[in-house]
């Protein structure tokens, strides 16, 4: 089974700081998604990257991938308040379907 | 912007019983999933379901469970007996094919309490 971890599991950071969020998944796939979760809703996709070095950028997050070393990070800058939530990532395989396996979560709360 | 709806928001059921949740997907995708979500634990994959039949599913996704596209616009998921460890967020997604990594659209989730 395709295996996704994330760290940390649990965040607490000052507004104004930056932070890293990463992902790491055991099998091949240059597909990673990123979803946000806050309390008691639904996941909103935050950002798909397709692509061995793709960075993407929206606000204060931004999300890159290293298919090499399996691995995606979420990067927080200058976090505010507005960004407490739980973060996911999510991978596909073409060898596991079109199901997506997600990680453990990143509950972050930003403290003012 | 199109939205995936899920109803109920929380549906309570006595454990044995059947549930259905209901789904209606955006209206041009073309794949659809259920996941399930256990309090403060991660995601999981239940099934996925294209062109009226199911293309996955996990091993979650066991006989008491079942899926249907009964018209054209609900997607359902039925558990026919339901346990204790069935209580969960429900989400139902979709997307518009499979191709190039679209992301999933997730609805608002159905929270499942069995008592």
């Amino acid at each position: 089974e395709l295996k996704v971890e994330q760290n940390p599991l649990f965040l607490s950071m000052q507004e104004g700081k930056n932070y890293t969020i990463y992902c790491n998944y055991s099998t091949t796939s240059d597909r990673l998604y990123w979803y946000r979760q806050d309390p008691g809703k639904s996941l909103e996709s935050l950002f798909v990257l397709l692509s061995n070095g793709a960075v993407k950028q929206e606000g204060r997050l931004m999300a890159s991938l290293d298919t090499k070393a399996r691995l995606s990070t979420l990067h927080i800058t200058a976090a505010v308040h507005d960004l407490s939530a739980t973060y996911f990532c999510a991978v596909d395989s073409p060898n596991t379907g079109n199901q997506f396996y997600f990680g453990t979560g990143t509950s972050l709360t930003v403290i003012p | 912007e199109p939205e995936v709806t899920q109803t109920p928001s929380h549906q309570v059921t006595q454990m044995g019983q059947e549930v259905i949740l209901r789904c209606v997907p955006i209206s041009n995708h073309l794949y659809f999933y259920w996941y399930r979500q256990i309090l403060g634990q991660k995601v999981e994959f239940l099934v996925s379901f294209y062109n009226n039949e199911i293309s996955e599913k996990s091993e979650i996704f066991d006989d008491q469970f079942s899926v249907e596209r009964p018209d054209g616009s609900n997607f359902t998921l039925k558990i026919r007996s339901t346990k204790l460890e069935d209580s969960a967020m429900y989400f139902c997604a979709s997307s518009r094919d499979r191709v190039m990594g679209q992301p999933q659209h997730f609805g608002d989730g159905t929270r499942l309490s069995i008592l």
